[in-house]
């Protein structure tokens, strides 16, 4: 079974600076799929970014960018320019590829606050 | 924007009551999951369907817990009898019948068993 590991409960960040979660995940699978998810004080379960495992290069969505380090089954989130609507619970996740291979693994989750 | 839709957003009961909870996933999504969160155990599968089938529900506790998918339209989770430790958010997420394709959740379900 895969696990996802999210060291970090709590992290803070000065708005307008750039701010690193991180998220490390166990698997033997070599094909898979790694998403990121906010949850915001509402509730909703927003994705923010997500990531194919053969592929090389990074996924970026605007201010949110991963580096993904397969060999080292690493997943961290950049957040750039961080802005007071930032503010949210981040949730790392894991997929299988494949047929039948839906669901998601999920971290604990890391809490982040922007200051003004 | 198609969103996923769960009613009732917020549900105070007594423990040993009926709960039901229902999700209506978006047009055309196929594969509809059942997620709880608590702040112990963060999110966790309960169960998931494809084409209305249950494919895994293995997360769910069998004695009180059910799930089904009616029609294509309409999910609906039970709880029966509800103890306080099934006290929740509990999350319907729909998506596209491939791996690659991500979820959509909805705004759960914020249940509190007394």
């Amino acid at each position: 079974a895969q696990t996802v590991t999210q060291s970090q409960p709590e992290m803070s960040v000065q708005e307008a600076e750039t701010v690193t979660l991180s998220c490390t995940y166990d698997t033997s699978e070599s094909d898979y799929y790694l998403f990121w998810y906010k949850q915001p004080p509402s509730r909703q379960m927003i994705l923010v970014i997500r990531q194919e495992a053969y592929k090389q290069q990074n996924a970026t969505e605007n201010r949110f960018s991963v580096n993904f380090q397969k060999a080292a089954k690493s997943f961290s989130l950049k957040i750039s320019d961080s802005q007071l609507g930032d503010a949210a619970m981040y949730f790392c996740a894991y997929r299988s590829f494949g047929a039948g291979s839906y669901q998601l693994t999920f971290g604990k989750g890391t809490k982040l606050s922007v200051i003004p | 924007d198609a969103r996923v839709t769960q009613t009732p957003r917020h549900k105070v009961t007594e423990m040993g009551q009926e709960v039901t909870m229902r999700c209506q996933p978006i047009l055309g999504h196929n594969t509809v999951f059942w997620y709880r969160q608590t702040m112990m155990q963060g999110l966790e599968l309960l169960a998931y369907f494809r084409n209305r089938a249950p494919l895994d529900d293995s997360g769910m506790p069998k004695d009180r817990f059910s799930a089904e998918m009616p029609d294509a339209t309409l999910a609906t989770l039970k709880i029966q009898p509800s103890e306080p430790r099934d006290s929740a958010v509990y999350f319907c997420a729909s998506g596209g019948g491939y791996s690659n394709q991500p979820q959509h959740f909805g705004d759960g379900t914020r249940l509190s068993i007394l």
